[in-house]
């Protein structure tokens, strides 16, 4: 089983739609990163939670939030989304100790039209 | 702006020979930089790192070298598997506990390992 598992894998959704993606994680860490990945571009950080209090923005939120519903789930959603909101998303996370490394989901692919 | 770059958008490279994995960053600030291996329909999973008080680590048949001056890194794996074949995202994070994790990538480079 993965450690990080991200629902749905893939989406198909309507401009104007809201849409939620989910992460949850059994390694036990603390921070939670939700990550998108456009060709050409690289992963970009939506946003980041360092504890379940804890909510920041990355340097591409608008058009998101995010919640943090207990340490081991973290959700990103889309209030209204629009075509160029299409992408692959990743959820990711780290310790908060004992390095940079980040742990990666296996992606959720999500078609706006 | 990019603050991490990958000129290479792809590399080719035949099997048991050197691939060689290029990334320059302009941010000062980063003190820790990774590589990641994506295979398609999968997450990116870590492959190696390096703090900017070496200038070289490595860990089986792969090695990244830094050149902190130039404010370059590299990827060197030898010799190239046909599992190789993936792409490759260069990452960078600062220096304190609050950047751990929060990761600036490169675009990313795509290799292929020919028989």
């Amino acid at each position: 089983d993965a450690d990080v598992t991200q629902t749905p894998r893939n989406r198909i959704t309507k401009t104007g739609k809201r849409i939620m993606l989910e992460c949850s994680q059994t390694k036990g860490h603390d921070r939670m990163y939700w990550y998108r990945q456009d060709p050409g571009l690289g992963l970009r950080l939506i946003y980041y939670s360092f504890d379940v209090k804890d909510i920041n923005k990355g340097e591409i939120s608008d058009g998101y939030s995010v919640s943090r519903q207990a340490q081991a789930k973290f959700s990103l959603s889309l209030e209204s989304a629009i075509p160029n909101q299409t992408a692959l998303y990743f959820c990711a996370t780290s310790p908060s100790w004992g390095g940079t490394e980040a742990f990666f989901g296996q992606g959720t692919r999500l078609t706006v039209v | 702006d990019q603050q991490v770059k990958q000129n290479s958008p792809s590399l080719s490279v035949q099997e048991g020979r050197i691939s060689i994995l290029n990334c320059d960053y302009t941010n000062s600030m980063f003190d820790y930089f990774l590589w990641y291996k994506k295979y398609p329909a999968e997450g990116p999973t870590f492959l190696i790192s390096i703090s900017s008080i070496k200038d070289k680590n490595e860990d089986g048949r792969f090695t990244v070298f830094l050149n902190k001056s130039a404010k370059h890194l590299s990827l060197h794996i030898v010799p190239s598997q046909p599992g190789d074949s993936a792409v490759y995202f260069c990452a960078a994070s600062g220096q304190s506990t609050d950047s751990w994790g929060k990761l600036q990538f490169g675009a990313g480079t795509q290799v292929v390992v020919t028989p």
